[in-house]
């Protein structure tokens, strides 16, 4: 069965202060992993989607990179607007290629 | 540029009634999904639908939920016989054929008294 945890479950850091979240997964074969941000009572947001391991992408203070394990969501000098849930999921290679597993979310503070 | 639509954005239901959660996804894009998100729970898969045909109800529960991707018209998740368990955001998402990313929408959060 595919699985998603992401850590830490919250994380609270000043505006400025550049930290990681980290989503694990154990999957028999990747297709994709997404990243989303969803707000209090919205829907979850696209961020992005990367396929293999080494690739990056990036967008605006957030860049995520991917591993054969992990994948990490970095956000640089951060403000208080990017506080939200950030939702990592997986699409699994094979019949069911179009399900997203999704973890817990981290619940990032980001206080000015 | 319309994203996917849902109505109603809150539900009230009392145990014993039906719940009718509608989705219209994005314009363009013929595949929907259907996730549930509990308390304290990462968001679920429920079922897959293109239009007139369900490709993968796996994550449904077998009694009293069904779901409609008809020709025309939006999609349609059915909770017949609601129950205080059923109380949750459904999330509904879409994307076009022959692609990857799910676009999702604002959510109907279901409360049963």
């Amino acid at each position: 069965e595919d699985q998603v945890t992401q850590s830490p479950e919250a994380l609270r850091l000043q505006e400025g202060e550049s930290s990681s979240l980290n989503c694990s997964y154990t999957v028999s074969g990747l297709r994709g992993l997404f990243w989303y941000r969803q707000d209090p009572g919205k829907g979850p947001e696209f961020l992005f989607t990367l396929y293999s391991a080494g690739e990056e992408k990036e967008k605006e203070r957030l860049k995520a990179t991917l591993t054969k394990k992990e994948s990490f969501l970095h956000i640089t000098a951060p403000k208080p607007e990017d506080s939200a849930t950030y939702l990592c999921a997986v699409q699994a290679s094979g019949g069911s290629n179009y399900k997203l597993t999704f973890g817990k979310g981290t619940l990032l503070t980001v206080n000015p | 540029n319309a994203g996917v639509m849902q109505n109603p954005r809150h539900l009230v239901r009392r145990r014993g009634q039906e719940a009718r959660l509608r989705c219209s996804p994005m314009k363009g894009h013929s595949h929907v999904y259907w996730y549930r998100q509990l308390p304290e729970e990462g968001l679920k898969f429920m079922v897959y639908l293109q239009k007139e045909n369900i490709i993968d109800e796996s994550g449904m529960p077998k009694e009293r939920f069904s779901a409609e991707f008809p020709k025309e018209g939006p999609s349609i998740l059915r909770i017949q016989q609601v129950v205080r368990g059923d109380s949750a955001a459904y999330f509904c998402a879409s994307s076009a054929a022959g692609t990857d990313t799910q676009y999702f929408g604002p959510g109907t959060r279901l409360t049963v008294l």
